[in-house]
């Protein structure tokens, strides 16, 4: 079945500093989602990227999608301690359904 | 900004009870799903929803599950004789139609089965 797979399991940086983590799948997709979850709460959306957009920004996030290698990366910049989160990948495959990864947790160190 | 809300946050009940999990997805949204996520695992899609009817479900929504929308507002899952392993968070996701593909989700019911 389809599935995202992040990389890597965790991350620990420095404020300030950028984390990039990566997502892997399997078969053709409509899009991918990135999603953040604070522990122990909902998933919040981040970002979409469809099928044809390479890239995509928003504020401090910046998504990359390569069809070709079938996998997306997630890049946030000047990471705040309030960026301490699991990120999730999502694949679509249609219009219906997700397809979640096991996330990266990230710690980002005052 | 609208939300999807969820009511309970947490639900304890004992094996083989019945339990009604409640959502509200945002007004304006068609498409209606429940995922659920068992402790430190993934996020698992169960059912998706569209024009009154079921449009997808995975292996996981056996017999024991049903989903309703019985008003305007509400999407329930009803699981009717809880096991121990039903036990995880119960997540609504609501989309606009087709052509916008976002689905936001409600902060979770975590459902503990004794």
């Amino acid at each position: 079945s389809q599935q995202g797979e992040e990389d890597p399991q965790a991350l620990s940086i420095q404020e300030g500093e950028n984390a990039t983590m990566n997502c892997s799948y399997k078969t053709s997709i409509n899009n991918l989602q990135w999603y953040r979850q604070n522990s122990g709460r909902g998933l919040v959306h981040l970002i979409l990227i469809r099928s044809n957009e390479r890239e995509k920004h928003s504020g401090r996030l910046r998504v990359t999608l390569d069809t070709s290698k079938k996998s997306s990366s997630l890049l946030i910049t000047a990471s705040r301690a309030a960026d301490t989160a699991s990120y999730f990948c999502a694949t679509d495959e249609r219009d219906y359904k997700l397809s979640f990864g096991a996330g990266t947790t990230v710690t980002v160190r005052a | 900004e609208p939300e999807v809300t969820q009511t309970p946050s947490h639900q304890v009940t004992q094996m083989g009870q019945e339990v009604i999990l409640r959502c509200v997805p945002i007004s304006n949204h068609l498409y209606f799903y429940w995922y659920r996520q068992i402790l430190g695992q993934k996020v698992e899609f169960l059912v998706s929803f569209y024009n009154n009817e079921i449009s997808e479900k995975s292996e996981i929504f056996d017999d024991q599950f049903s989903v309703e929308r019985p008003d305007g507002s509400n999407f329930t899952l009803k699981i009717r004789s809880t096991k121990l392993e039903d036990s995880a968070m119960y997540f609504c996701a609501s989309s606009l139609p087709r052509g916008s593909y976002e689905q936001y989700f409600g902060p979770g019911t975590r459902l503990t089965v004794t």
